[in-house]
């Protein structure tokens, strides 16, 4: 199984600063045959279903704001939101879908400081 | 493409936690996947198995022996049943599907029913 690590658990940033999430996996989620890294972030708020924001590592979903951006490959990977909003106040996760046997991050709760 | 979970709220431990997902806007035995996942209160994400438009099943190895899903073409739905359920099944349950990608395995999950409580208690 791959296993998906996120760091920190938590973080709070004040409004308009940059928050930086990493998510590491436990062997590469880059299909070498096109390129592409198998892994997707989601957004999370309180009572709410997950929100996919960005797959293929760095693809932003449909009416994502682009301070979401995206970036790493093979094992590390990196969400990060360049201006913090108090909308963005969320747990954030990421998911590998390289294998069949999809899995999560633990999750990373992002706070307003 | 919209989901709703259903199904009870409440399973006596030992039992079978059986949930539906109804889908709506999109044909379930056209090219997306479709799956479950839950998350324990407080805790976080866990995909439980997936079942492709085709009729093939994936389960997360954890759960492979008390977990089944299945589709009904018919009413556009896809079920989960999870047998000899204990306290630790506790969980938000959410129905959720994708695009399969070009390697023909499952993408991200882009659609998410709202989700539905079921807790094990006697």
């Amino acid at each position: 199984d791959i296993v998906m690590t996120q760091s920190p658990d938590s973080l709070a940033v004040s409004l308009g600063e940059r928050a930086t999430i990493n998510c590491k996996s436990s062997q590469t989620i880059l299909y070498s045959s096109s390129n592409k890294n198998y892994l997707a972030w989601y957004q999370q708020k309180p009572g709410q279903p997950p929100k996919l924001l960005i797959y293929w590592a760095s693809t932003r979903e449909s009416g994502v704001p682009d301070r979401f951006s995206g970036s790493g490959s093979g094992t590390d990977f990196t969400l990060t939101i360049s201006s913090l909003q108090a909308e963005d106040v969320a747990l954030y996760y990421c998911q590998q879908y390289y294998t069949t046997a999809s899995g999560f991050g633990q999750g990373t709760r992002v706070e307003i400081k | 493409v919209q989901l709703q979970e259903s199904g009870p709220g409440l399973v006596k431990p030992s039992e079978t936690l059986s949930l539906t997902c109804t889908v709506s806007g999109y044909s379930i035995s056209s090219g997306y996947f479709w799956g479950w996942l839950r998350q324990p209160p407080g805790k976080g994400l866990e995909w439980i198995g997936t079942i492709y438009h085709g009729g093939s099943t994936y389960y997360n190895p954890s759960l492979k022996s008390r977990v089944t899903i299945s589709m009904d073409t018919s009413k556009n739905q896809f079920s989960l049943k999870v047998i000899s359920v204990t306290a630790a099944d506790t969980a938000v349950y959410y129905c959720a599907t994708g695009v399969m990608t070009l390697a023909a395995s499952p993408g991200p999950f882009n659609f998410w029913g709202q989700g539905t409580l079921v807790t094990v208690s006697s």
